[in-house]
């Protein structure tokens, strides 16, 4: 089993649509969890960061997480074309050593 | 302010050879971590420097990696001998530390290295 699992994708979604990404974690003593955005040939992006069950909002943005259940999303409201790109989702225990998923591959159809 | 800088961009050697890539940090940041992605799977951490100081290198594959941080500023991570498994792409990111609001980390956009 993978410490940090995604779907792969492609997830495809309309244009101004909301994109849901979702991601689970084995370890159970990870205590912060982000999301970061990777257009392809680019280096990783952080969008968002979340530490704290529940929901927190950036924008566009929602991170969502259920410590319960070992599970963090990611919310794109209005997905803009521009938005396309691999949303990795990694965790840390506290290490500061991230453990990264292999990512999602999100569309936006225009 | 610049980014995280990584140099070269590619790189393409022979098995044997050595191969040393470089990082410069955000200035003032004392964190520094090498991560790498290899044949399409995930990023992997390799090792986090704080100051000039290996803080966890509990990623590095083997003895043929060996990562230093000069007077704690830039670093560099040198492969000898590599070998094709090798091949992948080396992210070099940089942090502070932030209390209570977390961290993040900016990452460099990566050397590409090829084994043949």
């Amino acid at each position: 089993q993978k410490e940090v699992e995604q779907n792969s994708g492609p997830l495809s979604v309309p244009e101004g649509a909301i994109a849901s990404l979702n991601c689970t974690y084995s370890d159970r003593g990870s205590q912060s969890f982000f999301w970061y955005r990777q257009y392809s040939g680019k280096s990783p992006e952080l969008i968002m960061s979340i530490y704290s069950n529940g929901d927190k909002e950036d924008g566009r943005f929602t991170a969502q997480l259920n410590k319960a259940s070992q599970y963090v999303s990611l919310l794109i409201r209005d997905s803009q074309p521009s938005d396309s790109a691999t949303y990795l989702c990694a965790a840390d225990t506290g290490r500061r050593a991230l453990t990264f998923g292999s990512g999602t591959r999100l569309q936006v159809q225009p | 302010e610049a980014g995280v800088t990584q140099f070269p961009s590619h790189s393409v050697i022979e098995k044997g050879q050595t191969v040393t890539l470089r990082c410069d940090p955000i200035s003032g940041h004392d964190n520094l971590y090498w991560y790498r992605r290899v044949m399409g799977k995930e990023i992997k951490f390799l090792l986090h420097f704080v100051k000039e100081s290996k803080q966890d290198e509990s990623g590095m594959p083997n003895n043929r990696f060996l990562a230093e941080r000069t007077g704690g500023t830039y670093s560099t991570l040198k492969v000898q001998p590599a070998e094709l498994e090798d091949s992948g792409v080396y992210f070099c990111a940089s942090s502070q530390d932030v209390p209570a609001s977390g961290y993040g980390y900016t990452f460099g956009s990566g050397t590409r290295l090829t084994v043949v």
